[in-house]
């Protein structure tokens, strides 16, 4: 079944350290996303990608990198420089054509701070 | 500018019960209007949209009719399920001075107890 795969679901991170979430997806699908999620905030745009080897900062993207050198693939890298790393992060991917609405979504990573 | 508001959870509602949550919506020009829900540890599914005024979207029960003279998209099922326990987000889709941008609400908790 097609679908976005993202590990892991649970991470830790170090004071200082930086931390890469994957997100991998079997859908064909040419823009993908990631989300930041806290409680009482709903979901926050971190970063997004129309389209291979192109990216975009979303509303919240200081203190994150991503990269999309492969179609099926859209890391985000959380970097020393993010202060309050500790949310639930969500990606998520869309055809061409729907104007940046979020079709698919995995089943997010938990990122905690030791 | 464009934005979502709905209603503060959380909601606990007795099984059988009939449900009502609340969203608004601030928009230029003609947006689509969605709920997604999101269950325990989930990331988010699309539950139902609609893309114009007197559109109802409907899935799983669930219905919510795009209404431009009160701005409103609201949720409404009438025989609530335990299984129905999660949080629902509503959101627009709409133009901007960037283009096309989407837009969550904060998210509503819904809890059904037997």
């Amino acid at each position: 079944d097609g679908g976005i795969t993202q590990s892991p679901k649970y991470l830790f991170r170090k004071e200082g350290q930086n931390v890469t979430l994957s997100c991998e997806q079997n859908l064909n699908h040419d823009a993908m996303y990631w989300y930041r999620q806290d409680p009482g905030q709903g979901l926050r745009l971190i970063y997004y990608s129309q389209i291979v080897n192109d990216f975009q900062k979303g509303d919240i993207a200081e203190g994150y990198s991503v990269s999309r050198e492969k179609k099926e693939s859209f890391p985000l890298t959380v970097t020393s420089a993010q202060k309050n790393p500790t949310a639930f992060y969500l990606c998520a991917s869309s055809a061409r054509g729907q104007g940046r609405q979020p079709q698919h979504f995995g089943d997010g990573t938990r990122l905690s701070i030791l | 500018g464009n934005s979502v508001t709905q209603m503060e959870g959380p909601v606990t509602l007795s099984e059988e019960a009939f449900l009502t949550i609340n969203c608004t919506y601030t928009a230029t020009g003609y947006p689509s209007l969605f709920w997604y829900v999101q269950y325990p540890g989930e990331g988010l599914q699309l539950l139902l949209k609609a893309t114009k005024a007197d559109d109802k979207g409907s899935n799983k029960g669930f219905e919510a009719t795009y209404r431009k003279e009160t701005t409103s998209f609201h949720l409404e099922k009438g025989s609530v399920q335990v299984s129905d326990s999660a949080v629902y987000f509503c959101a627009l889709s709409g133009s901007s001075n960037t283009g096309n941008q989407f837009y969550f609400g904060t998210g509503t908790s819904l809890t059904v107890i037997p």
